[in-house]
């Protein structure tokens, strides 16, 4: 089955500086890779997704960028502000619903 | 619009007991899915109905059940409960076009611990 690794696991950044979230898969027949962000104790959201016939997706300052052949793909979050600091969950499908997530990281903007 | 809607939110069982968890989806929305999430480990997917059909099944031995229902209401159970079984499980709902995966709408979820 798919295999979903998330890197790093914590992320400390400066109010203002970008954090960059990076994950990788295992399983080419992949084609929805969506971001899910779950603040403390409240449900997961998504805020991105991006399918496999994209390279990158921008939506405010949140973008996401995918490498189909080496497999990974990237979230980016520039001019981070507080309300940034939550868990951060990548995940992959092959478009049946079934999402296999990675292990989250939890990010912390310091003011 | 209501969103999705997990009951009991928290409960505490003994092992070797079972427990029944209930999800009501998004009006509209046929595709339930649940995922077990620990700390650490993120979210692992146990299954996913549509129109009272499993469609899928995770890597969950066969303790972990579910069901749909016709207006989509969707149950889990867990039997024989093990300490190892004590997460946050989360139900989530979605309108899916032609299969093509989007978006899931997540509940708050159901926190079990297992004592």
């Amino acid at each position: 089955g798919e295999n979903v690794e998330q890197h790093p696991s914590t992320l400390s950044v400066q109010e203002g500086d970008s954090a960059v979230i990076k994950c990788t898969y295992s399983d080419s027949a992949s084609n929805y890779f969506p971001w899910y962000k779950q603040e403390l104790g409240k449900r997961p959201q998504l805020i991105i997704d991006i399918r496999s016939n994209v390279g990158e997706k921008k939506d405010q300052r949140i973008a996401v960028t995918l490498n189909k052949t080496a497999k990974h793909f990237s979230l980016h979050i520039t001019e981070t502000q507080p309300e940034d600091s939550a868990v951060y969950f990548c995940a992959a499908s092959i478009g049946d619903y079934k999402l296999s997530f990675g292990a989250g990281t939890t990010v912390t903007v310091r003011a | 619009k209501a969103g999705v809607t997990q009951t009991p939110r928290y409960l505490i069982k003994t092992r070797g007991q079972q427990v029944t968890l209930s999800c009501s989806p998004i009006s509209g929305h046929r595709s339930v899915s649940w995922y077990q999430q620990t700390p650490g480990q993120g979210l692992q997917f146990l299954f996913e109905y549509f129109s009272e059909t499993q469609r899928n099944k995770g890597n969950f031995p066969g303790r972990f059940s579910g069901r749909q229902f016709s207006n989509s209401r969707s149950e889990m159970n867990v039997s024989t409960l093990e300490l190892g079984d004590s997460a946050l499980y989360l139900c989530a709902s979605a309108s899916p076009r032609d299969r093509v995966t989007g978006e899931l709408f997540f509940g708050e979820g159901s926190r079990l611990t297992v004592l």
